[in-house]
């Protein structure tokens, strides 16, 4: 079992429309939580880091649950610009960061 | 300001040569990383340093040689390169080694070589 695991991609969703990504992570010792997004091409980007009582940043919330190992990222009303590759990041002990394999979403008009 | 920058953007090298690649940040992180990143794939971890000190090597071939010559600097010396090793490098940054602190990463060098 992969340490981070994530939706296999592509989504492709029209404008305006709501996404959900999940990623399971399989150490229960694991203690902090990110979604970063990627373009192409380009370096990941921290989009928000994700907490035990869950978190909301505009557009975006991000959800834990501890017990299912189980985190998930929700875009509403998505732009163009939301087109990228969403990575579900874990940190493990010992101070490494897991990333999975990432989720790729292409918003079209 | 959460940035990292990278040199060179991109780098284009034999087998035979030597190259270096740099690392710099300023916003007073302690620890910092490096990783490689192949198309299609995640980022992979390759060395940490925490504090300047090396805490984290990933097993990566003697041919790649970090330096941190001080806290705000770090460095990818490279030598004798194989095809195979035609990647990203992303340079990353964190407050600390401890995991709860976010990584900010620089724009990468991406590296060919022939």
């Amino acid at each position: 079992r992969k340490e981070v695991e994530q939706d296999p991609g592509p989504f492709n969703v029209p404008e305006g429309a709501t996404v959900a990504f999940n990623c399971t992570y399989s150490n229960s010792a694991s203690q902090s939580f990110f979604w970063y997004r990627q373009d192409c091409r380009k370096e990941p980007k921290l989009l928000m880091s994700v907490y035990s009582s869950g978190n909301e940043d505009g557009r975006f919330t991000a959800q834990l649950n501890r017990a299912s190992q189980y985190i998930s990222l929700l875009i509403r009303d998505s732009k163009l610009s939301d087109s990228a590759t969403y990575l579900c990041v874990v940190n493990i002990p010992g101070g490494k960061l897991i990333f999975g394999q990432g989720t790729e979403l292409s918003v079209k008009p | 300001d959460t940035e990292v920058t990278q040199t060179p953007k991109h780098l284009v090298m034999g087998m035979t040569n030597k190259k270096s690649l740099k690392c710099e940040q300023h916003m007073g992180h302690r620890a910092m990383y490096w990783y490689k990143q192949k198309a299609k794939k995640p980022p992979e971890l390759m060395f940490v340093y925490s504090y300047e000190k090396l805490s984290i090597n990933e097993s990566v071939p003697s041919r790649f040689s970090p330096e941190c010559p001080n806290s705000s600097l770090l460095n990818l010396h490279l030598h004798a390169l194989q095809p195979e090793d035609s990647a990203l490098y992303l340079c990353a940054s964190s407050q600390d080694r401890q995991g709860s602190y976010e990584q900010y990463f620089g724009p990468g060098t991406r590296l060919t070589v022939t």
